[in-house]
């Protein structure tokens, strides 16, 4: 199975601040990265795919990132709105994995 | 509009058993794979299981092999995952979501339900 790893686990920022997130796989997943918000109590929901590509919806500020075994989620503008739990997930091959989350926190 | 509504969940004792079912609209269910995953009180999402689009495919995390029977009723936009031999590591918001794959862009999971909870309690 492939194993993903985030880092940080948490980080704690102020509005305005560019934010970025890592997530490495334990092999190499070319494209095959995506990534999720979840805020408290609600439903994850995807932002990127591919990588890169920009889930309709979603705000410009995010973007992403790497191939291979190195991926990274930026967000250049936090808005109050961005705090939250941010995933990654692998969808090279089954098992489908995630890695632990970010929970990223109000300075 | 895409919708996906699980239920079936509640309290049950170790051991017991639970049948979650997931019900699908606003999509061609027949043509998706869908996925269960889970996240414990206060963790991470942890994926449970898929299946693909026509049943005859499925794979399963370690953490529930053995215990765990994903399946779908594509006539009734309908998929199940049947929970046995529960144990308390179980307690979960247990979420379907639909896997969306396009031309030259990886699988993505698009559309997710609201979760139904399983809490494993003597």
């Amino acid at each position: 199975d492939i194993q993903m790893t985030q880092s940080p686990s948490s980080l704690s920022a102020s509005v305005g601040d560019r934010v970025t997130i890592t997530c490495r796989a334990s092999q190499s997943i070319s494209s095959n990265l995506n990534w999720y918000q979840q805020k408290p109590g609600k439903v994850p929901k995807l932002l990127i795919y591919a990588a890169s590509s920009l889930q309709s919806g979603v705000p410009s500020r995010f973007s992403g990132s790497g191939s291979g075994t190195d991926f990274t989620l930026t967000i250049s503008s936090l808005q109050p709105e961005d705090f939250a739990t941010y995933y990654c997930q692998q969808s090279y091959s089954t098992p489908r994995t995630f890695g632990q989350g970010t929970k990223v926190e109000i300075k | 509009e895409v919708q996906l509504v699980e239920s079936g969940g509640g309290l049950v004792q170790p051991g017991g058993s639970l049948r979650l079912s997931c019900a699908a609209s606003g999509f061609t269910f027949s043509r998706y794979w869908i996925h269960w995953v889970r996240q414990a009180p206060g963790k991470g999402l942890e994926w449970v299981s898929h299946i693909n689009s026509d049943g005859s495919g499925t794979t399963y995390a370690d953490s529930v092999k053995g215990r765990v029977t994903i399946s779908r009723d594509n006539a009734k936009n309908t998929l199940y995952l049947q929970l046995n031999s529960l144990r308390v590591e179980d307690t979960a918001v247990y979420y379907c979501a639909r896997e969306l794959s396009s031309a030259g862009n990886g699988p993505r999971m698009d559309s997710w339900g609201q979760g139904t909870l399983v809490t494993v309690s003597s």
